[in-house]
């Protein structure tokens, strides 16, 4: 099983600041790796799959880059409704599919 | 619009069973893998299972193997978990997740949840 490792566990920041969020696989996941939001109360949302994919509605100031092992998330500039937590998932090995265990994003 | 809406959840005694059940509507439903996943109260998703366009595959992580069992009826555009033996591990928030063109495990569509509790 293919263990996700993001990081920090916790980034605090101000709007209009930008962030950026870790995701380490324990093997190489190719480049099958998605992002996913979740606010309090909802379900999570895609916003990136396939490393730097950006999903249907989400806007530009999402970015993913990255392959292999290592993965990185990008917010450009932090509008309010980003804060919260967001997880990496992987599809390269499966069964199972597999989630980091999430950086929450929150206001600093 | 994509919806899914899951139903079913509820307090279960440990050993007994539950069945989830996931109505989807706004897209072809019998042309895309579908997926459970699960959260547990302030832990991390866990994918739980899926199942092939026309029902003929079905996967499952090992903590459930045996116990749960995923369907379809393609005709009432619906997917559907059986629990059995539940644990109180099996205690979480049950989200059904639509696959896309590119591949099962990309989860494009989420429904609300349904909150399973497995407690005496």
């Amino acid at each position: 099983e293919i263990v996700l490792t993001q990081s920090p566990g916790t980034l605090s920041l101000s709007p209009g600041e930008r962030a950026t969020l870790s995701c380490r696989a324990s093997q190489s996941v190719s480049s099958y790796l998605a992002w996913y939001q979740q606010k309090p109360g909802q379900a999570p949302r895609l916003l990136i799959y396939d490393a730097s994919n950006r999903a249907t509605g989400i806007p530009a100031r999402f970015s993913g880059s990255g392959s292999g092992t290592d993965f990185t998330l990008t917010i450009s500039s932090l509008e309010p409704e980003d804060f919260a937590v967001y997880y990496c998932q992987q599809r390269s090995n499966w069964p199972p599919y597999t989630f980091g265990q999430g950086t929450e994003l929150e206001i600093k | 619009e994509v919806q899914l809406v899951e139903s079913g959840g509820g307090l279960v005694q440990p050993g007994g069973s539950l069945r989830l059940s996931c109505a989807a509507s706004g897209f072809t439903f019998s042309t895309y893998w579908m997926n459970w996943v699960r959260q547990a109260p302030g832990m991390r998703l866990e994918w739980v299972a899926n199942i092939k366009e026309d029902g003929s595959q079905e996967r499952y992580v090992d903590s459930v193997k045996g116990r749960f069992t995923i369907s379809r009826d393609n005709a009432k555009n619906s997917l559907y978990l059986q629990m059995n033996s539940l644990r109180v591990e099996d205690t979480a928030v049950y989200y059904c997740a639509k696959g896309t063109s590119r591949g099962a495990g990309i989860f494009e569509y989420w429904g609300q949840g349904t909150v399973v509790t497995v407690s005496s």
